[in-house]
């Protein structure tokens, strides 16, 4: 079946560091998303990436999407305290609506 | 604005015994699943539904069962509780479609088996 993975599983950075996050899939997926958890929280929706290449930007947040569409990362330059969280890839096969979430990378900030 | 809505938030069940998880949604997505999250392994589909009448199983099925009578409504129900069913529990729903949209999750609900 398809899977998932993320690397690292864990990041501790100073504040202000960058940090990134990479996710790989088994297979080619139509479609990728991010998610953030908060501890103690639920998973919240950051982007959706389509197209092949594809990098979009939130402020400090950079997300790309791999040629064959296998893999992605998510990077957060200058990092703050509210950055602190697990962050979650998920992709989805064509044809098919189900989500398989990514392992996920929990951030720690040093203040 | 409801969203997505979990009970109960937190559950202690002996072996053996059974419980649903209720699961709600106001909408009016088609698409819902429940997940569950253990740490280091991330979140795991057990099961979903296109929409009313549909479901399917994830990744870890086994142990669960799922019925969607209505579009608002997704309970999970744990026939037979075993202490490896010892997890955060979370809802989520989407629109549907040939370009699903992001998934709106609940908050959470948090069961220990003894």
């Amino acid at each position: 079946g398809q899977q998932v993975m993320q690397i690292p599983q864990y990041q501790h950075v100073q504040e202000g560091e960058d940090f990134t996050t990479y996710c790989n899939s088994s297979t080619t997926l139509s479609n990728i998303q991010w998610y953030k958890q908060r501890p103690g929280g639920h998973p919240v929706f950051l982007i959706q990436l389509v197209k092949s290449g594809e990098v979009k930007k939130q402020k400090r947040l950079t997300f790309q999407f791999g040629e064959a569409k296998k893999n992605s990362s998510l990077h957060i330059t200058a990092t703050q305290t509210t950055d602190v969280g697990t962050y979650f890839c998920a992709g989805r096969v064509f044809g098919n609506e189900k989500l398989t979430f990514g392992t996920g990378t929990r951030l720690t900030i040093i203040p | 604005n409801a969203g997505v809505t979990q009970t109960p938030k937190f559950q202690v069940l002996k072996t053996g015994q059974s419980m649903t998880l209720q699961c709600a949604q106001d909408m009016n997505h088609e698409y819902m699943s429940w997940y569950r999250q253990d740490p280091g392994m991330g979140l795991r589909l057990i099961h979903y539904s296109v929409g009313a009448g549909i479901t399917d199983q994830g990744e870890v099925p086994n142990g669960y069962n799922v019925s969607r009578s209505t579009t608002e409504d997704f309970p999970l129900r744990l026939l037979s509780a075993a202490p490896s069913q010892t997890s955060v529990y979370f809802c989520a729903s989407s629109t549907p479609g040939l370009n699903p949209g992001e998934l709106f999750f609940g908050e959470g609900s948090r069961l220990t088996v003894l």
